[in-house]
């Protein structure tokens, strides 16, 4: 069986600085692992995953993440925040048979300007 | 190409009474997932169809059913609906049944009164 803990329910962040949102993972088998984001009465859009290739993940918007096994974790980071990353942001992961994803509870993420 | 599209967008119903959500899936996608998301909480996996066959399920009791068509697209069926079974239903589709592949919908928000 897989999970992901989401540590934070909500975040906040001034315009311009770091972005951090945590997320580990509880998975039996190698995982993939994924980020998403959803903004307020939208559906899911893919941020980011991971798929056992590189440790570091980029994705759209300037997001990245890194995959720490040791650590179980698999943090999402953007250097600069802007006022458009205002959204839930939700970690997932797939395991055996990657049918479905187990999603965290998520993070809302909030932008001061 | 066409993205993904659930019908309709927004829904109140009774409780007890019967419902059926539709989703088109993305061009060249044979397969479709169902989550409920419920308020405040991370989307969690009904079922999933491939090739007009139910190819997994989640916690989810009898009274949640599915099909899906010929055109590979989909339609869940709940019925006697219950309170607790307001949310936001999201159907994903991907190609085979990997879920590192699924691309979300818009999702439609039930409402049981």
């Amino acid at each position: 069986a897989q999970s992901v803990t989401q540590l934070g329910s909500h975040v906040s962040v001034s315009e311009g600085a770091l972005v951090l949102l945590r997320c580990n993972y509880s998975s039996s088998v190698p995982p993939y692992l994924f980020w998403y984001v959803q903004y307020p009465n939208q559906g899911l859009q893919l941020l980011l995953k991971y798929t056992s290739a590189a440790t570091l993940v980029k994705g759209i918007n300037g997001f990245e993440a890194e995959f720490k096994k040791s650590e179980t974790s698999f943090h999402l980071t953007k250097p600069s925040a802007h006022m458009s990353d205002a959204a839930e942001y939700f970690c997932a992961v797939s395991g055996t048979g990657r049918r479905a994803l187990t999603f965290g509870s998520g993070t809302r993420l909030q932008v001061q300007p | 190409e066409t993205g993904v599209t659930q019908s309709p967008t927004h829904l109140i119903k009774t409780r007890g009474q019967q419902v059926t959500l539709r989703c088109s899936s993305q061009s060249g996608h044979n397969t479709v997932s169902w989550y409920q998301q419920a308020l405040g909480q991370g989307p969690q996996f009904i079922f999933q169809y491939y090739r007009e066959e139910e190819n997994g399920r989640g916690n989810f009791p009898p009274r949640f059913s599915g099909l899906q068509f010929p055109n590979y697209s989909s339609e869940l069926n709940v019925n006697a609906l219950e309170l607790d079974d307001s949310a936001l239903y999201l159907c994903a589709s991907s190609l085979g049944d990997d879920s590192t592949e699924a691309f979300f919908g818009q999702g439609t928000r039930l409402t049981v009164v």
